[in-house]
């Protein structure tokens, strides 16, 4: 059963501030991670993703992966109140083929004015 | 138009009820999802449809019933639905079915089962 952990939250952020959320997953063989921001109410919205170990940095948002660790992270520079959401870390499958992703129960962040 | 549509946004049916929701992608995309959306979970993967066939069924119960005439379109038929059913529905595509295919969601529709 692969699985995807995030913290629940809520994560309260000065505006201002850098948001760091973490996402780890269970499945060694994964290839491929996203970020997706859902506002409430709202279908999730793609912001990141990223497929080689590292950083990759688009704006102010930077998504950071570690397959040794299986983990990924996404970090918010310079954090407005728009970006309270839910942010939801989604992995795609090993192997090629693929089954949809697998989701996290998502981060609620809260930026604080 | 552009993007992923799904109508209706909100649904209110009864246990006895059939009703279906449809979902319409207009990005060229290949393959196309229904997805669960229930308070305090994770989405959960229903099914997928890779240019028209169905490759994915999470063993969910017969009473969701999908349909994909073409690439663009998808239906999910609904009925004897139970309270528990009372989610939010969302749809949606992508390029293909390898894993580094971005999703892009449409806006849901919000089913209640009274």
């Amino acid at each position: 059963q692969k699985e995807v952990e995030q913290n629940s939250g809520p994560l309260s952020v000065p505006e201002g501030a850098i948001a760091s959320l973490n996402c780890t997953y269970s499945d060694r063989g994964s290839q491929s991670f996203f970020w997706y921001r859902q506002y409430s109410g709202k279908s999730p919205e793609l912001i990141m993703f990223i497929y080689s170990n590292g950083d990759k940095e688009d704006g102010r948002f930077t998504a950071q992966l570690n397959k040794a660790s299986q983990y990924v992270s996404l970090l918010i520079r310079d954090s407005q109140p728009s970006d309270s959401a839910t942010y939801l870390c989604a992995v795609g499958a090993s192997g090629g083929g693929a089954d949809g992703l697998t989701f996290g129960k998502g981060t609620h962040l809260i930026i604080q004015p | 138009e552009t993007g992923v549509t799904q109508t209706p946004r909100h649904l209110v049916m009864g246990m006895t009820n059939k009703k279906s929701l449809k979902c319409e992608q207009h990005l060229g995309h290949n393959a196309m999802y229904w997805y669960k959306q229930s308070a305090k979970k994770p989405l959960e993967l229903m099914f997928v449809y890779n240019f028209k066939e169905q490759t994915e069924n999470n063993s969910v119960p017969s009473r969701f019933s999908p349909e994909c005439p073409n690439s663009s379109h998808l239906f999910l038929h609904l009925h004897t639905l139970q309270p528990e059913d009372s989610a939010l529905y969302l749809c949606a595509s992508s390029q293909d079915r390898r894993a580094n295919s971005p999703l892009h969601f449409g806006n849901g529709t919000r089913l209640t089962v009274t």
